[in-house]
């Protein structure tokens, strides 16, 4: 079946500095990625929508300039958290479709950020 | 706005004990209803989904019914299993529009034998 590879599972950070996340899809072209984030007893909410080649769309409230997503190629897309503060302290989930419209979506294992 | 409401849990059963997570949601038109499964170390997984009314969805024992009248998707096991201990997340794609899900919060099953 489809899988999506994450990387990495867990990162502690310290306060300022900038993390990446990568989300491969492993053996299908990802048109799509969508970055998912859930606090503790929350939902997992989206943050942003990447189409490959073209830039991100970002939901309400998230901050494009903080949460730097790059979809360069079919099977990569990146989240840079940019100058993390404690409150990014978060999980963080991709997730890739092989087209736009109604179709399965294929999850990472997701990655636990730590800001310290 | 479309949201999800998910029994929060967790949920603890002995094995061969019959499981009943509740969900209800909130949307316009007609939804996809799903149940994720997350077990320890890896991604979610989709159990189970249903795309219109009076659907059933089912997989690996765990059953779905999509209940317009009611809005709601609870999943259910006859009997679970120690292998069943997982988080379940149940969320909804919109009739139209974007591909993206809305989810609960998820509901953490332990199964002891």
């Amino acid at each position: 079946g489809a899988v999506v590879s994450q990387h990495p599972s867990r990162v502690i950070c310290k306060s300022g500095t900038s993390v990446k996340i990568e989300c491969r899809s492993l053996d299908f072209q990802a048109t799509t990625m969508f970055w998912y984030r859930q606090f503790p007893k929350q939902s997992l909410m989206l943050m942003a929508t990447s189409n490959e080649g073209s830039k991100a769309t970002y939901e309400q409230g998230v901050e494009k300039d903080k949460f730097l997503i790059n979809h360069a190629s079919l099977t990569l897309s990146t989240l840079t958290v940019t100058s993390a503060h404690p409150e990014d302290s978060s999980f963080y989930i991709c997730s890739a479709s092989d087209r736009a419209g109604p179709s399965p979506l294929h999850f990472g294992n997701g990655t636990r950020l730590t800001v310290t | 706005g479309d949201s999800v409401t998910q029994m929060e849990g967790p949920v603890t059963l002995s094995e061969e004990a019959f499981l009943t997570i509740n969900c209800t949601y909130t949307a316009t038109g007609y939804p996809s209803l799903f149940w994720y499964v997350q077990y320890p170390g890896e991604g979610l997984q989709l159990l189970l989904k249903a795309t219109k009314a009076d659907d059933k969805g089912s997989n690996k024992g765990f059953e779905a019914t999509y209940r317009k009248e009611t809005t709601s998707f609870h999943l259910e096991k006859g009997s679970v299993q120690v292998s069943d201990s997982a988080v379940y997340f149940c969320a909804l794609r919109r009739q139209t529009g974007a591909n993206n899900l809305f989810f609960g919060t998820g509901t953490r099953l332990t199964v002891i034998p």
